[in-house]
């Protein structure tokens, strides 16, 4: 199974600041990676597919870019509902995999 | 609107199984493949497996394998997932979700079910 990495696992930020979040897969993936929010007691919320397409309703402030191995998850200017944990998942090949998570909270 | 309801939390004890249910509206079922999908307390999600749009094939992960049953019903909307010989490990939350059907996100999952608390104690 492909295995996928997060970094960090956690990180404060204060809203309106630009966040990062990095994912690494195990195995090259292509771009067969997508990213997904969620917040306590919720199911994940797709954002982002194919490393960087954004899902409809998605606000443009979240962006995603990267191939093979190597991916972003960039948030450009944090907003107070973004306070959430984030997720990457590839698609690449099965079994689909998740990384463990990168918790955004309140500076 | 596209909604997934699934059934109500369970509790068994070790050893026993759990059918849960997801039944969807809003779209048309018989185009969509159904996952499932399952997340043990503050951990990542876990992907469990896929049917198809007609339920006559099924992909399981390995880990999952000869515990785990997925099935669905046209009529009803309903898809369905069974696990077996259930242990303390398998205490966690089960989402159906549907897949994206799109090519470049096929294999994604871009609506959720609320998610089906199951909690395996003796």
């Amino acid at each position: 199974a492909i295995r996928m990495t997060q970094s960090p696992s956690s990180l404060s930020a204060s809203t309106g600041d630009r966040v990062t979040i990095t994912c690494r897969a195990s195995h090259g993936i292509r771009s067969y990676l997508a990213w997904y929010q969620q917040k306590p007691g919720k199911a994940p919320n797709l954002l982002i597919y194919s490393a960087s397409t954004l899902q409809n309703g998605v606000p443009s402030r979240f962006s995603g870019s990267g191939s093979g191995t190597d991916f972003t998850l960039t948030i450009s200017f944090l907003q107070s509902e973004d306070f959430a944990i984030y997720y990457c998942q590839q698609y690449f090949s099965y079994p689909y995999t998740f990384g463990p998570g990168t918790k955004v909270d309140i500076k | 609107q596209v909604q997934l309801v699934q059934s109500g939390a369970e509790v068994r004890e070790p050893g026993a199984s759990v059918r849960v249910s997801c039944k969807a509206s809003g779209f048309t079922f018989t185009n969509y493949y159904m996952h499932w999908v399952r997340q043990a307390p503050g951990q990542g999600p876990e992907w469990m497996g896929i049917i198809n749009p007609t339920g006559d094939s099924t992909s399981y992960a390995q880990k999952f394998q000869g515990r785990v049953t997925m099935s669905r019903d046209t009529p009803t909307s309903t898809v369905y997932m069974e696990l077996s010989s259930l242990r303390s490990e398998d205490t966690a939350v089960y989402f159906c979700a549907r897949g994206a059907i799109e090519i470049p996100a096929a294999g994604t999952f871009d609506y959720w079910g609320q998610g089906t608390l199951v909690i395996v104690s003796s």
